[in-house]
């Protein structure tokens, strides 16, 4: 079992709406990233957080550490956020990202 | 420079060569780490540099991958005898620290054919 579980796999919305993109991780952390990687492999951090909610235009993202859970909400989607949006966790005494598989997220105009 | 900087871009090698993937972090950064992203597996850590020192090679799948870094900046991931199976997008990420924001580069798409 991957220590990082995103859900969903895929994701196709229409322009406006509402998007929620969900990880779980099964061990202790000490940060959560989210990193979105379009078409052409560049990769952007979006988010670093170890607790709470942090918001960045669109952008929400939340974390509960009781129950190991992160949330990556986009508001008001547009096709430019079509991307796949990658989770990752730096666990405790370790400097290396541990990633999930990716969502790929399509909105249609 | 402005962001990390990797090069080549791209790379075709026969298999059973060696090739040299250079990766120039933003300025200042004292953390750097290679990933690497294959078709279908994701992305996977291979080796983390604090400064010059490399205190995490864990991920460096076979002792044909080595990586050094020299003057707390440039670092070169050396891949000997390469494989079919080495096929990847190799990324560099650098950081001021460890266990902050990590800053990617475009990463070096590597083919052996």
């Amino acid at each position: 079992k991957n220590e990082v579980e995103q859900s969903p796999q895929n994701l196709t919305a229409q322009e406006g709406e509402f998007i929620t993109i969900n990880c779980s991780y099964s061990v202790g952390i000490s940060a959560l990233h989210w990193l979105q990687q379009h078409p052409g492999g560049g990769i952007v951090s979006l988010f670093m957080l170890s607790s709470g909610k942090k918001k960045h235009g669109r952008l929400i993202a939340t974390i509960n550490i009781q129950e190991k859970h992160s949330s990556l909400h986009i508001t008001a989607s547009h096709p430019r956020d079509s991307a796949v949006y990658i989770c990752a966790i730096t666990q405790g005494g370790s400097e290396k990202l541990v990633f999930g598989k990716g969502t790929k997220l399509t909105v249609n105009p | 420079g402005a962001g990390v900087s990797q090069s080549p871009s791209n790379k075709v090698t026969e298999k059973g060569k060696d090739v040299e993937l250079r990766c120039d972090p933003i300025s200042g950064h004292t953390a750097l780490y290679w990933y690497r992203q294959s078709l279908g597996q994701g992305l996977e850590f291979l080796i983390y540099f604090q400064g010059n020192s490399a205190p995490d090679k864990s991920g460096l799948p076979s002792d044909r991958f080595s990586a050094e870094r020299t003057g707390g900046s440039v670092s070169t991931l050396t891949i000997q005898r390469t494989q079919q199976e080495d096929s990847a997008v190799y990324l560099c990420a650098s950081s001021f620290g460890p266990r902050q924001e990590a800053f990617f580069g475009q990463g070096t798409r590597l083919t052996v054919v």
